[in-house]
């Protein structure tokens, strides 16, 4: 199975800062890499697929980028509604593998 | 408005089995590919299963073959998985989701709330 690693484990951020988390898979899956969101109770939330695209509604504070192993999502002007947990998912090969998790924490 | 409302989970005892089932509204339920993700709370999110929309294709992660079914019924709008032969690591929140599978496009933009399995004696 693709293994995806994400860093940081937890970010302890303050409203309106800029905010970049990483992925990497443990090979080339490509750009099949979509960004999910989840915030607590909820279930998680599509933002980005094939890397770079941003789903439908998704704020354009949200930016993906990356291709082969490595994979970057940043949120520019961190709002208080993005506290929530960031997940990557692998859509290149089955089975599909979700990374760990990204916690945004208020300072 | 896409709904999607999980059902029939619980506490059961290790061995034994038990059907969760997916109920879809605001959506052609025929039209898509759904899928089941668990999220284990010391594990994180493991994608289960996915059957096609017309129910011919399936798939299954390693670990749930010849455990987990995935069916779905398309004149009810309802997705089910079938587990049997539980595990005390089945022990997770069963989400299902719908798959968007076209368009250059896979992924899963709508999920329902989710159903506790607990597996315990």
């Amino acid at each position: 199975d693709i293994v995806m690693t994400q860093s940081p484990t937890s970010m302890s951020i303050s409203v309106g800062d800029r905010v970049t988390m990483n992925c990497k898979a443990s090979q080339n899956v490509g750009s099949n890499v979509d960004w999910y969101q989840q915030k607590i109770g909820q279930s998680p939330k599509l933002l980005f697929y094939k890397a770079s695209s941003r789903f439908t509604g998704v704020p354009d504070r949200f930016t993906g980028s990356g291709s082969g192993t490595d994979f970057t999502f940043t949120i520019n002007n961190v709002q208080a509604e993005d506290l929530a947990v960031y997940y990557c998912l692998q859509s290149n090969s089955y089975p599909y593998t979700f990374g760990a998790g990204t916690k945004l924490e208020l300072k | 408005e896409v709904q999607l409302v999980e059902s029939g989970g619980g506490l059961v005892q290790p061995g034994r089995s038990m059907k969760l089932s997916c109920a879809a509204s605001g959506l052609t339920f025929s039209n898509y590919y759904m899928a089941w993700v668990r999220q284990v709370p010391t594990k994180g999110l493991e994608w289960v299963a996915y059957i096609s929309n017309g129910g011919d294709y399936t798939y299954y992660r390693d670990s749930v073959k010849g455990r987990f079914t995935v069916s779905r019924d398309n004149a009810k709008s309802t997705l089910y998985l079938q587990v049997d032969s539980l595990r005390s690591e089945d022990t997770a929140t069963y989400y299902c989701a719908r798959r968007i599978f076209k368009y250059g496009m896979d992924v899963m933009d709508a999920w329902g709330q989710g159903v506790s399995v607990t597996v315990s004696s």
